[in-house]
């Protein structure tokens, strides 16, 4: 099946630098991905739509200078979280639509779990 | 407004016993309707999904699922549960439409005692 990749799964950086989380789709394309932050028990909110070729589309209230997203290939969207502070740590997961699904089903990465100190 | 609601945040089992997690949803539109399962710090996994064809609808793990128009109901069902389905459950909608939009439910943690 469909298996979506996230790299790092665990990351801790200092405050006021930046990280990258990579989201690859491991054998299938995927022009369209998307990214959520999940606040401890809390669902997960979207963040942005990941489009290949073209910019993100942000939801209200998340800063695209603060995150930034990259779909450089079919395969590949990397999230940035610039110049990171304590309030970012969070859970960040992304997803890809399965593809010949008809039914838009998504299947989820793992999971980066970002801490900042 | 198209929206997914969630009953209950917490729900309790003795193992064995049967599991079920509640979900409604409102829409204008013809949903379709997903469960996913998060265990502790990982991601999401796919238990079933639901769309327009059978009502009730089987998935991994002995799960299942009905769902049912009239009441915009899609609640999940387990005959009896064990241990191992203690995790965070979390109902999907994607209304269609021009956009499409991924909604997700506040989700519902279930513990199932011993």
């Amino acid at each position: 099946g469909a298996v979506v990749s996230q790299h790092p799964s665990w990351v801790i950086c200092k405050s006021g630098t930046s990280v990258k989380i990579e989201c690859r789709s491991l054998d299938f394309q995927a022009t369209t991905m998307f990214w959520y932050r999940q606040f401890p028990k809390q669902s997960l909110m979207l963040m942005a739509t990941s489009n290949e070729g073209s910019k993100a589309t942000y939801e209200q209230g998340v800063e695209k200078d603060k995150f930034l997203i990259n779909h450089a290939s079919l395969t590949l969207s990397t999230l940035t979280v610039t110049s990171a502070h304590p309030e970012d740590s969070s859970f960040y997961i992304c997803s890809a639509r399965s593809p010949g699904s008809g039914a838009n089903v998504l299947t989820f990465g793992a999971g980066s779990r970002l801490t900042v100190l | 407004a198209q929206s997914v609601t969630q009953l209950d945040s917490h729900v309790s089992v003795s193992e064995g016993t049967p599991v079920l997690l509640r979900c409604n949803y409102s829409s204008s539109y013809s949903p379709s309707l997903f469960w996913y399962v998060q265990h502790p710090n990982k991601g999401l996994q796919l238990l079933l999904k639901y769309t327009s064809a059978a009502t009730l609808v089987k998935g991994i793990n002995g799960f299942e699922a009905e769902f049912k128009k009239s009441e915009t109901s899609f609640h999940l069902t387990k005959p009896s549960a064990h241990m191992s389905d203690a995790a965070e459950y979390f109902c999907v909608v994607i209304f269609s439409g021009g956009y499409q939009k991924v909604t997700f439910g506040t989700g519902t943690k279930l513990q199932v005692i011993p």
